[in-house]
């Protein structure tokens, strides 16, 4: 079965560091996202990526954040310079069309120290 | 504004009981959709159940089934015979349409973690 691959699962960074987080989306969906989950808390939207372009983003997403999709087939999301408050896990997801349910992958826990 | 209402934070129960998770949701659009979501504690995000603003038939499959009340903006989710292995964070979502957003744009409640004891 297709599914949304995430990789690192578990990433550890000093504050002030770079960070990139990589998605490989289900290779016929057309429309990418990036979700954010604090610890204990609510899953956040980040950020709609469709067409090689942001679609629509959260307030949460400023300047620090940005989104790529390098290639045909990975989508990354990077922070420019992290803070402890950064510290989450980072959902990436998947849908086909504006008509279906996203899928989403196993997330990347990142921890800024 | 949208908004997703998850009032348990927390249930517990014995094995084989069964188990109604409450979701309220709030929006001003008259096409929306309404999913559920399950994080066991591997972490990752479980897609259960879509249903869209037009289809108020309840849903059932397998242990599962989902209420769907338009009148009382209530989409909620019971789990008959409730097994160990349903113990996760249950997650009530709603994306709307009419804004022009596309479909995963999903506004999340807060969750609720089921325990099911043996």
């Amino acid at each position: 079965e297709p599914e949304v691959t995430q990789t690192p699962s578990h990433q550890v960074t000093q504050m002030g560091q770079e960070v990139i987080l990589r998605c490989v989306p289900i290779s016929n969906h057309l429309y990418f996202y990036w979700y954010r989950q604090i610890l204990g808390q609510k899953v956040e939207f980040l950020v709609s990526f469709y067409n090689n372009e942001i679609s629509e983003k959260s307030e949460i997403f400023d300047d620090q954040f940005s989104v790529e999709r390098p290639d045909g087939s990975n989508f990354t999301l990077k922070i420019r310079s992290t803070k402890l408050e950064d510290s989450a896990m980072y959902f990436c997801a998947s849908n086909l069309g504006e008509n279906t349910e996203a899928f989403f992958g196993q997330g990347t826990r990142l921890t800024v120290v | 504004a949208q908004k997703v209402t998850q009032a348990q934070t927390e249930i517990s129960v014995v094995e084989k009981e069964d188990v109604t998770l409450d979701c309220v949701y709030e929006t001003r659009d008259t096409t929306y959709y309404l999913f559920w979501y399950k994080q066991p504690p591997s972490g990752e995000l479980v897609f259960l159940i879509r249903r869209n603003s037009f289809d108020e038939q309840n849903e059932i499959s397998g242990r599962y089934s989902w209420n769907f009340q338009k009148s009382t903006s209530s989409f909620n989710f019971t789990i008959t015979a409730s097994q160990v292995v349903d113990s996760a964070v249950y997650f009530c979502a709603l994306s709307d349409f009419d804004r022009g957003s596309t479909l995963g744009r999903l506004y999340f409640g807060r969750g609720t973690q089921l325990t099911v004891w043996p």
